[in-house]
């Protein structure tokens, strides 16, 4: 039972990135799937979720409009697409997996680093 | 936006009891769930919905929830205890996943 995170990069202000995570060991579409962040030195904070079938996306304030959360179960896969790229949201990046909408993130992968810096 | 505040650090000598609290406007009509995180690594649910344990957990966590305080209590805390500890709630009225500031625990 693992996810395991990919993508993360240096790259400058206003570029993109695109951040992976692969699921292994359990049932992906059975599970909500979010985005947690947690910059250097700080606590954690929910970037956006996705519901089993892709249906539902929900996003945190400051990410709205600039990125995207998507699913593919056929390849038990999350990924984040990230526009627009701002000093602020330098930070490790984690995918998890929660078994409902209220319910506790059971997996997570290692994390990903994201630096945005020119 | 829903706010938890947790305070920023408990210290507790070995042996003895740690209580962390997380502050919500009746956060007792939440679900909440806590996590324990190393330094350099990722986080570990401790406690979920609002009061059990995965398993491989130590009895020695417990959690409670009522009003507009959730806590997480670790008894006869060891060494291995020290780590930053988050609550976590689901905010119905804005649709986010909420984290606390999350507490450190140092064991004396």
């Amino acid at each position: 039972v693992q996810l395991v995170e990919s993508g993360g990069d240096l790259v400058q202000p206003g570029e993109s990135l695109r951040l992976s995570c692969a699921a292994s060991g359990f049932s992906f579409s059975s599970y909500w799937m979010s985005w947690v962040r947690q910059a250097p030195g700080k606590g954690l904070e929910w970037v956006a979720n996705i519901k089993q079938d892709g249906g539902d996306r929900n996003y945190v304030h400051s990410v709205k409009g600039r990125f995207t959360i998507s699913r593919d179960n056929a390849k038990n896969s999350l990924y984040l697409q990230m526009n627009s790229l701002r000093a602020e949201d330098t930070a490790v990046y984690y995918c998890a997996s929660s078994p409902r909408l209220r319910g506790s993130f059971r997996i997570w992968g290692q994390g990903t680093m994201v630096t945005v810096s020119s | 936006s829903y706010l938890l505040t947790q305070p920023p650090s408990v210290s507790v000598a070995p042996g003895q009891t740690a209580t962390i609290t997380c502050g919500g406007n009746f956060i007792g009509s939440k679900t909440v769930h806590w996590y324990q995180q190393r330094p350099g690594q990722a986080p570990l649910v401790v406690v979920y919905d609002d009061r059990d344990r995965p398993s491989g957990i130590p009895e020695r966590f417990s959690g409670s929830n009522s009003g507009n305080t959730a806590t997480l209590t670790i008894s006869r805390v060891e060494a291995g205890d020290e780590a930053d500890y988050y609550c976590q709630v689901w905010d119905s009225s804005s649709d986010h996943v909420v984290f606390g500031g999350g507490t450190k625990l140092t064991v004396l």
